[in-house]
């Protein structure tokens, strides 16, 4: 159980074009979904947290309005990447918790290529 | 902002070595957990320490959480080839915040 589908799992694009990366929480409820970027042997880096139905709260650092991130339904987060550029170029991993519980469950995470 | 230093960052050893991993704070962490990640995969948890000191095992895997709740090792028995990957701790606030901290991450290449 506790299965986190992310899709796709690479994409490349154009540079100036936007990215929409979907994460799922298949078989529970995620009330919290987290997301990550990892750049090369390098470890995870929080982006954002995502409660549902509210707006997501973004670390220092990460723009808002580059990185859009909408949880409108308890198994559904998505991350725009707006306006993608090279720097942007990464892996995106998203995590689902459900209320009252502390383990995490991760997607298989995107890599994302910007030419 | 609470950091997590990783040591060492790269261990390259050969088939049944032993080795340790630290996971080093100076704060305090309601819980701790280990992963390992493989390329281009999300990180797969390994276990989660809770209480100072508690030791876990898990096969030929031993971690353990220090006695302040601000560090940990994890300890492989004979190593094996499948035992490569990169091996990350993260730690749980507790309070308020609910998102994890990732330590640096410790890269394990383990030779036939």
């Amino acid at each position: 159980g506790a299965v986190v589908s992310q899709h796709p799992s690479w994409v490349i694009c154009k540079s100036g074009t936007s990215v929409k990366i979907e994460c799922r929480s298949l078989d529970f409820q995620a009330t919290t979904m987290f997301w990550y970027r990892q750049f090369p042997k390098q470890s995870l880096m929080l982006m954002a947290t995502s409660n549902e139905g509210s707006k997501a709260t973004y670390e220092q650092g990460v723009e808002k309005d580059k990185f859009l991130i909408n949880h409108a339904s308890l198994t559904l987060s998505t991350l725009t990447v707006t306006s993608a550029h090279p720097e942007d170029s990464s892996f995106y991993i998203c995590s689902a918790q459900t209320r009252g519980r502390q383990s995490l469950h991760f997607g298989n995470g995107t890599r994302l290529t910007v030419t | 902002t609470q950091l997590l230093e990783q040591s060492p960052q790269f261990l390259s050893i050969q088939e049944g070595e032993n080795l340790t991993v630290y996971c080093n704070s100076s704060s305090v962490f309601s819980s701790l957990q280990w992963y390992r990640q493989e390329p281009g995969e999300g990180p797969v948890l390994l276990v989660t320490v809770v209480t100072g000191g508690e030791v876990k095992k898990l096969k030929r895997l031993t971690f353990q959480f220090g006695d302040a709740r601000k560090d940990s090792s994890l300890h492989i028995t004979a190593a094996q080839p499948g035992d490569t990957g990169l091996y990350l701790c993260a730690g749980a606030p507790g309070t308020g915040r609910r998102a994890l901290t990732f330590g640096s991450g410790t890269r394990l290449q383990v030779q036939p």
